[in-house]
């Protein structure tokens, strides 16, 4: 069975700074992997996807990830932290299941963002 | 069409009660799935509708739960006999043949007192 985890629950960073959001996977096969982030009040949202294409994934807002299947991570980055990136952010792997996608979620990240 | 709406976005209710959610997908999407999120964590995967064939459930998804989608567009999402623990909020999302991502609503978020 395929797994997520997320190695920090808690992130806090100063607005300007480093975002590094971590993500070990846990697949039998080449996996699909996603990144989402859910503001308060507000539905998730795709940040990006892997799907065995280029290692390194861009996605909106300025937030890359690097696939590395040697280390099985999907680790989030973003340069420069911006307040409005304050929120909960979701690593997910996908599990093919019947001829669909099921997604197995982990278990989250909050990152704050400090002036 | 501007996304997934789902209706309504929070629900009080008292144990014992039934009570509904209907979500309402991106019209052109043919695959709709119902999540569960309890606080703290990530969203489990509840149900799964290829149109109007509901061709996964998960374990999580207790006999007093019950989802349809009787004309393959919207849906519906029924507990009954609710209980404190089914407290939670109740994420759908569809996605359509070809594209993996899932679109995800609001969600409906609801407490059993």
């Amino acid at each position: 069975a395929q797994s997520v985890t997320q190695l920090d629950s808690h992130v806090s960073v100063s607005e300007g700074t480093p975002v590094l959001l971590r993500c070990n996977y846990s697949s039998s096969y080449s996996p699909s992997l996603f990144w989402y982030v859910q503001h308060p009040n507000k539905g998730l949202q795709l940040l990006l996807k892997y799907t065995s294409a280029a290692t390194l994934v861009k996605g909106i807002n300025g937030f890359e990830a690097e696939f590395k299947k040697s280390e099985t991570s999907f680790h989030l980055t973003k340069p420069s932290a911006h307040m409005s990136d304050a929120a909960e952010y979701f690593c997910v792997v996908s599990e093919k299941s019947g001829g669909y996608n099921k997604l197995i979620f982990g278990a989250g990240t909050r990152l704050a963002v400090h002036p | 069409d501007t996304g997934v709406s789902q209706d309504p976005r929070h629900k009080i209710t008292k144990r014992g009660q039934n009570v509904t959610f209907r979500c309402d997908p991106i019209s052109e999407h043919n695959r709709l799935y119902w999540y569960r999120q309890t606080l703290g964590q990530g969203p489990e995967f509840l149900t799964y509708f290829q149109n109007e064939a509901q061709l996964e459930k998960s374990r999580l998804l207790s006999d007093r739960f019950s989802a349809e989608r009787p004309k393959g567009s919207f849906s519906t999402l029924e507990i009954q006999r609710t209980e404190q623990g089914d407290s939670a909020m109740y994420l759908c999302a569809s996605s359509s043949q070809t594209v993996r991502e899932q679109y995800f609503g609001p969600g409906t978020r609801l407490t059993v007192t």
